[in-house]
């Protein structure tokens, strides 16, 4: 299995509901990776998780919450969302986080659309 | 800190014609370069890769870049396109070193082939 995947592909939520993003891989990979990407621009990172442990938090504002429950599975916890925030929603992962220079695998994206 | 620079936001191409998307980087210390392509509604796709010794890359779909140092720059190139290659283009790069390198995009190219 060399695939990234995510659920679900399109979401719609309004201001004050609460959503999860799901990405799961099953490539044995130990560093997984939150990007947003934003229409007709490049993505941009949010989080890394390194081992299951939050490595780095690319000064995401609070809406957006991740977590690793396991090594196979990372979530994207969303509250309070604003319409800005819409977006297409990137996972990817890498065999761990020293060796991402040999390549990220990347999931197919959530398109959020906040209303 | 590095990054990342593609001239061309829109490339428009006939089908069966060469192509050339050109990228150039910014970095004080050594890195490592890559093309993504991102189809419509898709999450990006690893195309090719320069880590090190040939700088003469193949990728996959026919794609080949070059890396040259004296001119900071790894341009992607495909001597016939497809309709298919419609597609965005992203350069990245991640500086060389010990722990997690963030990967930097370009602002992306658009390439339109038209029959």
């Amino acid at each position: 299995d060399t695939e990234v995947t995510q659920t679900p592909k399109h979401l719609v939520m309004g201001m004050t509901n609460k959503k999860s993003l799901k990405c799961e891989q099953h490539m044995g990979h130990r560093a997984m990776y939150w990007y947003k990407q934003k229409a007709k621009k490049p993505p941009e990172l949010m989080f890394v998780y390194s081992y299951e442990k939050l490595s780095i938090n690319e000064s995401v504002p609070s809406r957006f919450s991740p977590e690793c429950p396991n090594s196979s599975l990372l979530n994207l916890h969303l509250h309070a969302l604003q319409p800005e925030d819409s977006a297409l929603y990137l996972c990817a992962s890498s065999q761990d986080v020293g060796t991402a220079a040999y390549g990220y695998t990347f999931g197919s994206g959530t398109r959020l659309t906040v209303v | 800190a590095q990054s990342v620079t593609q001239l061309d936001s829109q490339v428009p191409v006939f089908e069966e014609a060469p192509v050339e998307l050109r990228c150039n980087y910014s970095s004080s210390v050594s890195v490592y370069l890559f093309w993504y392509v991102q189809y419509p509604n898709q999450g990006l796709q690893l195309l090719l890769k320069y880590l090190s010794g040939s700088t003469l890359v193949k990728g996959i779909n026919g794609f080949e870049a070059e890396f040259n140092k004296s001119q900071t720059s790894f341009h992607l190139r495909k001597p016939s396109v497809h309709i298919s290659d419609t597609a965005e283009y992203f350069c990245a790069v991640s500086e060389r070193g010990t722990g997690f390198q963030k990967l930097v995009f370009g602002t992306g190219t658009r390439l339109l082939v038209s029959p």
